[in-house]
């Protein structure tokens, strides 16, 4: 079984759906992100959690929310989806003493 | 602020050829230095990653990456490189107070064989 899991793999929503990223990790690390990857563009920091209680947003959180309903789950939110929300989508663990980090499988989202 | 900057975004090789992808970070205190490859269609993996001591990293498939600090890099590196080394590389860095993991833009390596 992977360490990070992410659910759905690929969604293709309208414009305006409220639509959840869910991810689930086996790592037992506090530390969960939520990255998005847009061509020329790399991993960009949209959340992220130290623990349960302690969310952080990233640099693009806009748009965006998050809910930390476990050490092992962290869920981003699309309130109302935009066609430029159209992305790859990474949640991640890292180690708290190096930030190694384990990736998710990514959850490929289409906005029309 | 902590920031990466991978300054050659797509690099074509023939089959054999050397590799070295350049990345510079901006942080003057200590961190760690990762190296992070997908593979079409895969998710990111871990290729190497620099914590302390020697600062020539040595990654699987042949990778390494030497951390020269007075440069701020941390360059990726691979003698003969092969058509399965086609995917986009990542390099990241984490440190500060919170060691939050930054990334790079990623640099797109297609080899011809």
């Amino acid at each position: 079984d992977a360490d990070v899991t992410q659910t759905p793999r690929n969604r293709i929503t309208k414009t305006g759906k409220r639509i959840m990223l869910e991810c689930s990790q086996t790592k037992g690390h506090d530390r969960m992100y939520w990255y998005r990857q847009d061509p020329g563009l790399g991993l960009r920091l949209i959340y992220y959690s130290f623990d349960v209680k302690d969310i952080n947003k990233g640099e693009i959180s806009d748009g965006y929310s998050v809910s930390r309903q476990a050490q092992a789950k962290f869920s981003l939110s699309l309130e109302s989806a935009i066609p430029n929300q159209t992305a790859l989508y990474f949640c991640a663990t890292s180690d708290p003493e190096r930030g190694k980090a384990f990736f998710g499988q990514g959850t490929r989202l289409t906005v029309v | 602020a902590q920031s990466v900057s991978q300054h050659n975004h797509h690099v074509i090789l023939s089959e054999a050829a050397s590799l070295e992808l350049g990345c510079n970070y901006s942080y003057g205190g200590t961190v760690n230095l990762f190296w992070y490859v997908q593979y079409p269609g895969q998710h990111l993996q871990l290729l190497l990653k620099y914590f302390s001591g020697d600062p020539l990293v040595k990654g699987i498939k042949g990778f390494e990456a030497e951390f020269i600090k007075s440069k701020f890099s941390f360059n990726l590196r691979k003698p003969s490189v092969q058509w399965s080394d086609t995917a986009e590389y990542f390099c990241a860095v984490s440190g500060g107070a919170t060691n939050k993991l930054i990334f790079g833009t990623g640099t797109l390596l297609a080899v011809q064989p």
